[in-house]
């Protein structure tokens, strides 16, 4: 099995802020790797695809890179509206998939 | 845009089966997509059960492969999951998502439902 890690587990920001957030796969998982946004009581959203694709009406100050074991969101000026959970999944064993651990951003 | 809503009956009992359905508001068996079942225990991540290629193929967590059964209705436009035999641990909000192939061969879900509660409690 792949397991997806993601750093931090939570982490504290001012809007404007430049917020990055680390997520590692066990293994070699090309591009394979994409990133959801979810706000409580609300499903995830997703965010970037195949590492560093903005999916179609998502803001331009996300932004995914990596490939192989190591990616990176981020974030380039922190918005009232990206306090939320990020989660990062692998489908490079589609259709099994994996989820990282999630990284919480609030706050400061 | 295609839309998903998930049912069920909020409370099952220890040892009992849970029953899911997935609605969609769109067609099913076309295109290469993937109908996906995902459950988030409280506090807790996301965890992928199961999906269904539009072909029909089945596909299941290990961790969960004795239990768990995805099915498919077309005619109905619905996405099924049974789970049977469950326990606290079970408990969670279940989402039904779609995953689609991109252009660049990558799957991911790009349409999510809002996600169903399910306690499991005597």
């Amino acid at each position: 099995d792949i397991q997806m890690t993601q750093s931090p587990f939570s982490l504290s920001a001012s809007v404007g802020d430049r917020v990055t957030i680390t997520c590692r796969a066990s293994q070699s998982i090309g591009s394979h790797l994409h990133w959801y946004q979810q706000k409580p009581g609300r499903a995830p959203k997703i965010l970037i695809f195949a590492a560093s694709n903005l999916e179609s009406g998502v803001p331009s100050r996300f932004s995914g890179s990596g490939s192989g074991t190591e990616f990176i969101l981020t974030i380039s000026s922190l918005q009232p509206e990206d306090f939320a959970t990020y989660y990062c999944q692998q489908s490079y064993t589609n259709p099994a998939l994996t989820f990282g651990g999630g990284t919480t951003v609030d706050i400061k | 845009q295609v839309q998903l809503q998930e049912s069920g009956p909020g409370l099952v009992k220890p040892s009992e089966t849970l029953s899911l359905t997935c609605s969609v508001s769109g067609r099913i068996g076309t295109r290469s997509y993937y109908w996906v079942w995902i459950r988030q225990s409280p506090g807790k991540g996301l965890e992928w059960i199961a999906s269904i290629y539009y072909k029909g193929s089945t596909y299941y967590n290990p961790s969960l492969d004795s239990r768990v059964t995805i099915s498919a209705d077309t005619s109905k436009k619905q996405v099924l999951l049974n789970l049977r035999s469950v326990t606290a641990a079970d408990t969670g909000v279940y989402y039904c998502a779609r995953q689609q192939l991109t252009s660049l061969y990558y799957y991911y879900m790009d349409v999510w439902g809002r996600g169903t509660a399910v306690i499991v409690s005597s």
